[in-house]
């Protein structure tokens, strides 16, 4: 069965440091796997997505992840933070061998960015 | 990308009533999906909202009580029927472009409060 596991339901950092949001998979196939940001009363927007190629994807913001095959993992990091990076952070994955590759989504991670 | 209209962005509802959310798309688009959200919690895909033709259901979640419409490749509507206080809840519509490989794009959601 497909899921999406989001260890953290909160992250908190300081302005100007790096984070991590942690996000591990599984899938019966090879997967696609994406990141969202949801601020407060909007929908979801589109960072960044691995399909294939290198492992490391860049996206929106600043932000970039790594895709890891053997620890089934795809976190999201960003060098260094924003305080207009506090947001409610969804992963997300695709199985690309299942005909109809619907969306599993984690249970979010909530980042705080103090100043 | 495309830019989706989802209306109306909130609405407070009794018990026992009937509530259609409608989602436009400024473009054509090959699927068209609608998610429920609690608040701060992750997505639950209800259906796929297929065009012509009936949507498909996931588990859990019955055409009875969320009848969905897509007369056209830019237009869906979404009914909460007979309503309950568990049904609170955003509602969001997900389409996928060609040309976006595997991405979803995303309304800004339908906040609903049965009282």
């Amino acid at each position: 069965a497909q899921s999406v596991a989001q260890p953290e339901d909160q992250v908190n950092v300081a302005e100007g440091n790096p984070l991590t949001v942690k996000c591990t998979y599984s899938v019966s196939g090879n997967p696609y796997l994406f990141w969202y940001v949801q601020y407060p009363n909007r929908g979801l927007q589109f960072l960044l997505k691995y399909i294939t190629g290198d492992n490391l994807v860049k996206g929106s913001y600043g932000f970039e992840a790594e895709f890891n095959k053997s620890q089934t993992s795809f976190h999201l990091k960003k060098p260094s933070a924003l305080v207009s990076d506090s947001a409610l952070y969804f992963c997300a994955v695709r199985d690309r061998n299942v005909g109809f590759n619907k969306f599993y989504f984690g249970s979010g991670t909530k980042l705080n960015v103090k100043p | 990308s495309a830019v989706i209209s989802q209306k109306p962005s909130r609405d407070i509802c009794q018990r026992g009533t009937s509530l259609t959310i409608q989602c436009q798309v400024d473009s054509q688009v090959t699927m068209m999906f609608w998610y429920r959200q609690q608040p701060g919690q992750s997505l639950t895909l209800i259906a796929t909202a297929n065009q012509g033709s009936e949507a498909t259901y996931e588990s859990g979640f019955v055409i009875d009580k969320f009848p969905i419409s897509r007369p056209n490749l830019t237009f869906s509507t979404l009914t909460v029927s007979n309503m309950s206080p568990e049904d609170s809840s955003i509602y969001l519509c997900s389409v996928e472009v060609s040309g976006r490989f595997a991405e979803a794009f995303f309304g800004q959601g339908t906040r609903l409060t049965v009282v």
